[in-house]
């Protein structure tokens, strides 16, 4: 049973240059959220995806950054002309359900992240 | 208000020891709180979860106290081991939101011999 599995592990890109980072859910997951994390701080959430849609994107930076899930293949988030303070871990999560039905729950399962670091 | 706020934000516990680590909320459309793990260089995992109308949550070592009028929970590590040492999250997620969680800023956890 593969978990949520993320690549690169590591990436290095120089200011200006574009970064894709790739998320494949686990199996049978058809949510997908991404989230940043700085060094020595939690994790802010940017962007909810389903399949082909975009459900809440308010944690996501207005200019440079965009993601997509589409029907086939992984989700990508993408940053445009990246900057020094674009370093950080950027982690995927998925879950099978977007809210639990009564008495279920449906957790997060994150990946081991990307770290993206812009020199 | 979305945030998280969680304390302390270093502990040291002895082999054996209990830790505790607090998170307050502000939130009252927050209907499910869990706590994640995390170790350098992984993802973080799901270790427990509660949801508002229970006070007290267990699972093995690990218990989860919450006190829905004071908006505050906490996690409790009975018997602490040195393969506890992690990052500890709390996180909190709103009706209606998905499964999109808001986090606190983590607590580093080291248990020594």
């Amino acid at each position: 049973n593969a978990g949520v599995m993320q690549n690169p592990r590591h990436l290095v890109r120089r200011r200006g240059q574009e970064a894709r980072l790739r998320c494949s859910p686990m199996k049978g997951h058809s949510h997908v959220y991404w989230y940043r994390q700085l060094p020595e701080e939690g994790l802010k959430f940017m962007v909810y995806l389903q399949k082909e849609n975009i459900i809440d994107e308010s944690g996501m930076p207005k200019e440079r950054f965009s993601a997509e899930f589409p029907k086939e293949g992984p989700s990508i988030l993408r940053i445009q002309q990246v900057v020094r303070g674009d370093s950080a871990a950027y982690f995927c999560a998925s879950s099978q359900m977007n809210s639990p039905g009564q008495g279920a729950d449906s957790p997060l399962h994150f990946g081991n992240g990307t770290r993206l670091t812009v020199t | 208000q979305q945030q998280v706020k969680q304390s302390p934000q270093s502990l040291i516990v002895q082999k054996g020891g209990i830790s505790i680590i607090n998170c307050a909320y502000e939130n009252t459309a927050f209907d499910y709180f869990p706590w994640y793990q995390q170790f350098p260089g992984k993802g973080p995992a799901l270790l427990i979860a509660i949801r508002p109308d229970v006070s007290e949550k267990k699972e093995g070592r690990f218990t989860i106290s919450f006190n829905k009028s004071a908006k505050q929970f906490s996690l409790h590590i009975m018997d602490s081991q040195p393969g506890d040492s992690a990052t500890y999250f709390c996180a909190a997620r709103s009706t209606g939101g998905g499964n999109k969680l808001t986090f606190g800023t983590g607590t580093q956890l080291k248990v020594e011999l």
